[in-house]
């Protein structure tokens, strides 16, 4: 079974509207870390922003949010005001376990979304 | 600033050579650092965990004695890839845990091989 579900292989948007991303995960342990990455067409995987599985409130940083709702495995991505630069694949991403486990670190990724962000 | 440093950005290189490709950490120390592998329009695959001072874990089918790691200090790793073959060509890409900032992986540019 995919562990991380992104169901959404493409979205646009209109610049400065807000969109959110989809993400979906699977997981038994009680302790995970969600993460969203945006990878550019010159290829970096550029770190946005992280949910841990027992932070208490939704994550955020600038114009990113992060959408957390436990009950149903999601952990949604929002970006405010949309630029032309946001332009790119993002993909979510999984961390299971607890921390010094020897699997401890490893990110299973979702297949990514493409956005496009038109003027 | 960046927080990986990965190099080189791209490669060619003819079939049956060794390519090395290094990761550095420039902010912190890295105990442990991973290198994934990402085909054209794909999500990144996990090729193996690279623990400073001990032996990398490697991913189930991925071969050891192909993608050779070596992680010699706490800011370096790095990955060749002997005798390489057209089938090797991809886009690699490694990653380090900054374990005192809640073990966020941050990525290296990445690496473009193309084997002829």
């Amino acid at each position: 079974a995919q562990k991380i579900t992104q169901t959404q292989p493409g979205m646009f948007v209109q610049e400065k509207e807000a969109v959110t991303l989809d993400c979906t995960y699977d997981t038994s342990d009680p302790s995970y870390g969600l993460f969203w990455y945006k990878q550019p067409s010159s290829g970096e995987m550029i770190f946005l922003i992280y949910q841990g599985s027992y932070d208490q409130q939704n994550a955020t940083e600038g114009r990113y949010s992060l959408n957390f709702q436990k009950a149903r495995k999601s952990a949604n991505l929002v970006i405010s005001a949309s630029q032309l630069g946001d332009s790119a694949m993002y993909f979510c991403a999984m961390r299971e376990g607890p921390a010094g486990g020897t699997s401890y670190g490893k990110l299973t990724f979702g297949q990514g979304t493409i956005l496009t962000v038109h003027p | 600033g960046a927080v990986v440093s990965q190099h080189p950005s791209r490669v060619i290189c003819k079939s049956g050579t060794s390519v090395k490709i290094e990761c550095r950490s420039l902010d912190f120390q890295a105990t442990t650092m991973f290198w994934y592998r990402q085909f054209p329009k794909q999500s990144l695959m996990l090729m193996a965990t690279s623990n400073e001072g001990s032996k990398a874990t490697y991913e189930q089918g991925v071969e050891k004695d192909k993608f050779l790691i070596n992680h010699a200090s706490l800011t370096l790793s790095t990955l060749t890839v002997t005798s390489a073959h057209p089938e090797d060509s991809s886009f690699y890409i490694c990653s380090v845990v900054n374990e005192l900032a809640k073990n966020i992986q941050y990525f290296g540019a990445g690496t473009r091989l193309s084997v002829l």
